[in-house]
């Protein structure tokens, strides 16, 4: 039982690189979210799936894209990365009505 | 939508003394509040959680306290230990299935 898995740990990409983080959960949870966190400024809400086959926008989505794959996955793209989104990426998954299973994290530095 | 405020943003105390951490929010429909721990490095872990239809849950030396008319809720930690120093987040939610709405956090420092 992984909990909820993040690929990469670790990113260093240029201005205007693309890449995608990667989140699975196996704890048949409905719900899964992305959060940005950044020093002084809590974890902040990039996207979010409430269920299967439904994505909704957070409070910082811009320049970012998410696909509900499947119940197990979420992935969360960059399509030309900025270094205003270095930062670190949280996945988390949760039933909806509770608390949330968060992965461990990916550290992402835009040059 | 919701605002939740979270003071401190640093705390120090001294080890076996307590420590409480406070956040107010504004929708009065709120009724989850739960409460994560994030050491250096590390990702936030849920420790501890209260809903609306009570007032204080207590999980050995950690409680949480609700005041939904004031709308504010607490974190105590008795008996403070070195392993008790980290960054501590409250977070909301509001309704249903809406995402968590979470504090900047307090990074709490216990000096032996």
């Amino acid at each position: 039982n992984a909990g909820v898995t993040q690929t990469p740990k670790f990113q260093v990409l240029k201005t205007g690189q693309s890449m995608t983080l990667q989140c699975a959960q196996d704890m048949n949870h409905n719900s899964m979210y992305w959060y940005r966190q950044d020093p002084g400024m809590g974890l902040r809400l990039i996207y979010y799936s409430a269920s299967e086959g439904t994505t909704d926008k957070g409070e910082v989505p811009n320049g970012y894209n998410v696909s509900r794959l499947n119940k197990r996955e979420f992935s969360l793209r960059l399509e030309s990365a900025a270094p205003s989104q270095t930062s670190v990426y949280f996945c988390a998954s949760g039933t909806g009505n509770g608390g949330y299973t968060f992965g461990s994290g990916t550290r992402l530095t835009v040059v | 939508g919701e605002n939740v405020e979270q003071h401190p943003s640093t705390l120090s105390v001294q080890e076996g003394d307590s420590a409480v951490i406070k956040c107010t929010y504004s929708d009065s429909a709120s009724n989850y509040f739960p409460w994560y721990k994030q050491e250096l490095g590390k990702r936030p872990q849920l420790i501890i959680d209260i809903r609306s239809n009570v007032g204080e849950k207590k999980d050995q030396r950690i409680a949480v306290t609700l005041n939904k008319t004031a709308k504010h809720f607490s974190l105590h930690i008795t008996e403070t230990q070195p392993e008790d120093s980290a960054v501590y987040f409250c977070a909301v939610r509001n309704s249903g299935n809406t995402p968590l709405v979470f504090g900047k956090g307090t990074r709490l420092s216990v000096i032996a």
